[in-house]
């Protein structure tokens, strides 16, 4: 059964250096999320992807952050000048379409730790 | 605004016990409702949905009904299983379908 795919799984940075966090949506899917979990609270929807541009984004999802689709299957978060309170869960997720009913499929998370 | 609320864990059963975690909602429109499942070192898997009121999502013995007047999409299982260990979140997408807004996740151990 296709799967979302990230890597990697775990990433420590120092604080103040840039990450890039990569993820394979499924391949017949067309849009593309990132969310967040930090530690003990909820899943933080960050931003939706869409025909090569960013059709939502949350308050949390500022300058520090963008995102890319380099090629055909990759999608990858970029956070700058890490913070301590980036430290997270970092979940990838892809659909098919969009739409209340309309199932995302989620990655394994990458889990960043930023010292 | 939208918002999931679940019950706190972590929730600790012997195997075949009954399971209920309980999950209530805000949210504008007409919200889509969902719980995932994340097994130890893996993604959210989709467990259940139900996408409008009074709808009964079901999948490997687990069950939640969709309950517009108590605003509720509680998760409950019968008899529980060692496998079943994992967490779950209760999840709802809204009309636009852009953005699912998550609860803090349940975590549940079951020992034989």
């Amino acid at each position: 059964e296709p799967e979302v795919t990230q890597t990697p799984s775990h990433q420590v940075t120092q604080m103040g250096q840039e990450v890039i966090l990569r993820c394979v949506p499924i391949s017949n899917h067309l849009y593309f999320y990132w969310y967040r979990q930090i530690l003990g609270q909820k899943v933080e929807f960050l931003v939706s992807f869409y025909n090569n541009e960013i059709s939502e984004k949350s308050e949390i999802f500022d300058d520090q952050f963008s995102v890319e689709r380099p090629d055909g299957s990759n999608f990858t978060l970029k956070i700058r000048s890490t913070k301590l309170e980036d430290s997270a869960m970092y979940f990838c997720a892809s659909s098919v379409k969009r739409g209340s009913q309309e199932t995302q499929y989620f990655g394994p998370g990458t889990r960043l730790l930023v010292l | 605004g939208n918002s999931v609320t679940q019950m706190e864990g972590p929730v600790t059963l012997s195997e075949e016990a009954f399971l209920t975690i309980n999950c209530t909602y805000t949210a504008t429109g007409y919200p889509s409702l969902f719980w995932y499942v994340q097994y130890p070192g893996e993604g959210l898997q989709l467990l259940l949905k139900a996408t409008k009121a009074d709808d009964k999502g079901s999948n490997k013995g687990f069950e939640a009904t969709y309950r517009k007047e108590t605003t509720s999409f509680h998760l409950e299982k019968g008899s529980v299983q060692v496998s079943d260990s994992a967490v779950y979140f209760c999840a709802l997408n809204t009309n636009t379908g852009n953005q699912f807004y998550f609860g803090t996740g349940t975590s549940l151990t079951v020992i034989p």
